[in-house]
């Protein structure tokens, strides 16, 4: 089946800095999602990218969409300790419904 | 408007025991599916459903029934809980390629 690897599995940063990850996959995307998940919460949706090569900002968050369509990365400028939690990345292919998701970056900032 | 929600939030159940989990949206989505997370391994699929009346499996479906009978409601089912299905249990719905909203989830325990 579909594997999608994301790295890095965890960041420890200070306030203020960037943050970078990423997701590659064995076969293409049509959609590539970055969710965001908080302690006891369910996954919350940041970044949706319909595009090879599409660019996407959503404050301080901007993610792209390979042109391969087989990878996406995802940047937070300026980390604030909010940011803190679980980022994931997910894709879909042409089977609407279906999602897959990468392992997850666990992201903590320090004040 | 509610959004996904899944109920029960927490469950401990004694091997071999059935139960269903509950997921109910209100926002007319097209699309419904069940993930489980365990740690290490991101989200993944159980079975999901394309509109009332069609399902499919995911990723990982052994041990686990659905049906979707109305656009709303989307249960899952385990037959004969076994510890290997000790995990957190997300519903997600959605309208397609335009990202997913999850339940908050239901935290599931087998002893």
């Amino acid at each position: 089946g579909q594997q999608l690897n994301q790295s890095p599995q965890s960041m420890f940063i200070q306030e203020g800095e960037d943050v970078s990850m990423n997701c590659t996959s064995s076969s293409i995307f049509n959609t590539w999602l970055w969710y965001k998940q908080e302690p006891g919460e369910g996954p919350v949706l940041l970044i949706a990218l319909y595009k090879a090569g599409e660019l996407t900002s959503n404050g301080r968050l901007t993610a792209q969409f390979g042109i391969t369509r087989k990878d996406s990365f995802l940047n937070i400028s300026a980390s604030i300790p909010s940011d803190v939690g679980i980022y994931f990345c997910a894709g879909q292919d042409t089977s609407y419904g279906k999602l897959t998701f990468g392992q997850g970056t666990i992201l903590t900032v320090h004040p | 408007n509610a959004g996904v929600t899944q109920t029960p939030k927490f469950q401990v159940l004694k091997t071999g025991q059935s139960m269903t989990l509950q997921c109910a949206q209100d926002m007319n989505h097209e699309y419904m599916s069940w993930y489980r997370q365990d740690p290490g391994m991101g989200l993944r699929l159980i079975h999901y459903s394309v509109g009332a009346g069609i399902t499919d499996q995911g990723e990982v479906p052994n041990g686990y029934n659905v049906s979707r009978s109305t656009t709303e409601d989307f249960p899952l089912r385990l037959l004969s809980a076994a510890p290997s299905q000790t995990s957190v249990y997300f519903c997600a719905s959605g309208t397609g390629g335009y990202g997913y909203t999850f339940g908050s989830g239901t935290r599931l325990t087998v002893v």
